[in-house]
């Protein structure tokens, strides 16, 4: 089934310790994107990946880090979460070369006391 | 001032009517629109994608684009139960494929 996978799905978690959370796709899709969700703001753009190895930030980078080394893979970590990073995040691909047609993640909750 | 403003909602209808959905952008560079479907506790599903001006329809489902206005609409005729979620509209440019900018969503109700 083609699908994109996100783990874990829920996590709470203590100011300062690091995290990462996985992405992966089996799609064999080349751009791959990360979104966080909160009331009232919508989904907001993190991070995304054209391709292996080149990544960009979106509109929300600060306090996130991600890599890209191989192409089903993307994922993001939290070197140092605040609370203020308390969201619903979505990992997200697509076939095109570009944020169309994105395929989501089932999304992961997590939460920073 | 956001860049993709969405009519908030909520929204409830009786089943079987014709639904309405609205977004407006600031940013002329935008051409292509998506819309996505978002059950509760789920990930986005895309619904539509459009490039550039005009219409397309799939089944019960309409998305029109009028760039000289800057507004975005999806139709969803014949409204069912099922069609209970929130509704994402979505755009982004060729100039900056990589980037998405969502609006905040609008949710639907459908009372049967």
């Amino acid at each position: 089934e083609a699908q994109v996978t996100q783990n874990p799905r829920y996590l709470i978690t203590v100011t300062g310790k690091k995290l990462t959370v996985t992405c992966s796709q089996n799609m064999n899709h080349e751009y791959m994107s990360w979104y966080r969700q909160d009331p009232g703001l919508g989904l907001r753009q993190i991070y995304y990946s054209m391709n292996v190895e080149v990544t960009d930030k979106g509109d929300v980078p600060e306090g996130y880090k991600v890599s890209r080394k191989e192409k089903r893979n993307f994922p993001l970590i939290l070197e140092s979460p605040s609370p203020n990073q308390t969201s619903l995040y979505f990992c997200a691909s697509s076939l095109k070369d570009g944020a169309y047609e994105q395929y989501f993640g089932p999304g992961t909750r997590l939460t920073v006391t | 001032q956001k860049e993709v403003e969405q009519d908030p909602g909520p929204l409830s209808v009786p089943e079987g009517a014709i639904v309405s959905l609205n977004c407006t952008y600031s940013n002329s560079a935008f051409q292509y629109f998506m819309w996505y479907r978002q059950y509760s506790r789920k990930g986005p599903e895309l619904l539509m994608y459009t490039y550039s001006s005009g219409n397309k329809e799939d089944g019960r489902f309409t998305a029109q684009v009028d760039k000289s206005s800057k507004y975005i609409s999806l139709f969803i005729r014949d409204s069912q139960p099922s069609d209970s979620a929130t509704y994402l509209c979505a755009m982004g440019s060729n100039t900056n494929a990589g980037k998405s900018t969502f609006g905040d969503g609008t949710t639907l109700t459908v009372k049967p």
